[in-house]
């Protein structure tokens, strides 16, 4: 079955640099990417996803790079300011197929410093 | 529009006692999903239903028994509790599992098992 492997586990950057977040995955069938953020204490939420037809998409600060060939998909934080910091999830699912579970990686806890 | 609803908030348990966690949402969605989430180990899942009136295992379904009572209710029953799962748990729904779309996910429910 997949299996998503996330790195770092844990992320320091200063307020104003950049954050990126890398993911791999083994299901080559896989087709969806999205990326989760989780603040302290509350739900998980959707920031940004991408399907496998396209190679990038950005919404504001953040984007998301997908390299089939290698199997990688990355989050980018640009401008990075205090209130991104939480946890990132990413995750990789096969849609319009039989499979269509999120399998998550084991995320990355991104702490911005003022 | 209350989104994904998840009852109680808290819970402390003896190891051997039973309760059930409840979920509802009100978008109408097909697909309800039920994850645990530990320290470090990311968001596993544990059981899902694809549509009204089908549940299957997801990857860590021991201990666990689950029952969707209509298309807005999916509730998680832990029939004899130990001290392993304790967890943050939470449901989460989507349009479609095999859709590719964004599952929202409750607030969750933080269990203790002593």
């Amino acid at each position: 079955g997949e299996n998503v492997e996330q790195h770092p586990s844990t992320l320091s950057v200063q307020e104003g640099d950049s954050a990126v977040i890398k993911c791999t995955y083994s299901d080559s069938a896989s087709n969806y990417f999205p990326w989760y953020k989780q603040e302290l204490g509350k739900r998980p939420q959707l920031i940004i996803d991408i399907r496998s037809n396209v190679g990038e998409k950005k919404d504001q600060r953040i984007a998301v790079t997908l390299n089939k060939t290698a199997k990688q998909f990355s989050l980018h934080i640009t401008e990075t300011q205090p209130e991104d910091s939480a946890v990132y999830f990413c995750a990789a699912s096969t849609y319009g197929g039989s499979q269509g579970n999120l399998i998550f990686g084991k995320g990355t806890k991104l702490s911005v410093k003022p | 529009n209350a989104g994904v609803t998840q009852t109680p908030k808290f819970q402390v348990l003896k190891t051997g006692q039973s309760m059930t966690l409840q979920c509802a949402q009100d978008m109408n969605h097909n697909s309800m999903y039920w994850y645990r989430q530990d320290p470090g180990m990311g968001l596993r899942l544990i059981y899902y239903s694809a549509s009204e009136g089908t549940t299957d295992k997801g990857e860590v379904p021991n201990g666990y028994n689950v029952s969707r009572l209509n298309k807005r209710e999916f509730s998680l029953r832990l029939e004899s509790a130990a001290p392993s799962q304790t967890s943050v748990y939470f449901c989460a729904s989507t349009t479609g599992r095999t859709l590719g779309r964004e599952q929202f996910f409750g607030p969750g429910t933080r269990l203790t098992v002593l």
